[in-house]
């Protein structure tokens, strides 16, 4: 049963903390997502990659966060220093363009920033 | 500019038959998804669209008409378990083929 994991599913950390979020996509996927989703905002996206190659980060606050694709099996979303408005549920998902590029969704990891 | 508007909130009861609206006004048209979200756990695949007409899959059904973009999900035989967020995603070829996302409507189902 193939599905895309996040680490950790859970994380509260104190402002300034840098926090690092990790993603296995699906085996042979070739997209990844990163999401961020709160009550007020819906989902927004923040980081996209197609074979390793980040494609758009637009939506992305580039003074603090960073995305980053080491190999096809992991994806990492960093935040460097965490603010108490980064709370929120960071998903990952990832896709196969070879077919309708469905996105497949991890559990997301919950972060509080006190 | 590229928008996606769906009702907010729709509450339905048990047993019914419920129709979630979608419209969309976006470039560069590539489909249409649905994804079903429980609260606290993260959005699940329902449907894909991309030709005109009704898609089926059990007791979900889903609809597309480019020419007027629109689009619905239609949930027949309501269950407690039917009651979540409902999103509606449109992909565009001309965004690299990113997805643009309606801020979801809550169904509440009712005994």
């Amino acid at each position: 049963d193939a599905r895309v994991t996040q680490t950790p599913r859970h994380k509260v950390t104190e402002m300034g903390q840098e926090v690092t979020m990790r993603c296995q996509p699906i085996l042979g996927h070739n997209t990844v997502f990163w999401y961020r989703q709160t009550m007020m905002q819906g989902l927004e996206l923040l980081a996209y990659f197609r074979n390793r190659a980040p494609l758009d980060d637009s939506g992305m606050p580039k003074d603090r966060f960073s995305a980053e694709m080491p190999d096809a099996t992991l994806a990492t979303l960093k935040i460097q220093p965490s603010e108490p408005r980064d709370s929120a549920v960071y998903f990952c998902a990832s896709g196969d363009t070879s077919s309708t590029d469905t996105q497949y969704f991890g559990p997301g990891t919950r972060l509080t920033v006190l | 500019g590229q928008n996606i508007d769906q009702p907010t909130e729709m509450t339905a009861t048990e047993g019914a038959i419920v129709q979630i609206n979608c419209t969309y006004q976006t470039s560069g048209f590539n489909g249409l998804f649905w994804y079903q979200q429980h609260a606290g756990e993260a959005p699940t695949f329902l449907s894909y669209n991309v030709l005109d007409g009704l898609e089926e899959k059990g007791r979900f059904s889903s609809f597309l008409s480019r020419s007027k973009g629109y689009s619905y999900l239609l949930l027949k035989e309501l269950q407690m378990k039917d009651s979540a967020s409902y999103l509606c995603a449109v992909k565009r070829w001309d965004s690299n083929y990113q997805l643009i996302w309606g801020a979801g409507t809550k169904l509440i189902i009712k005994p």
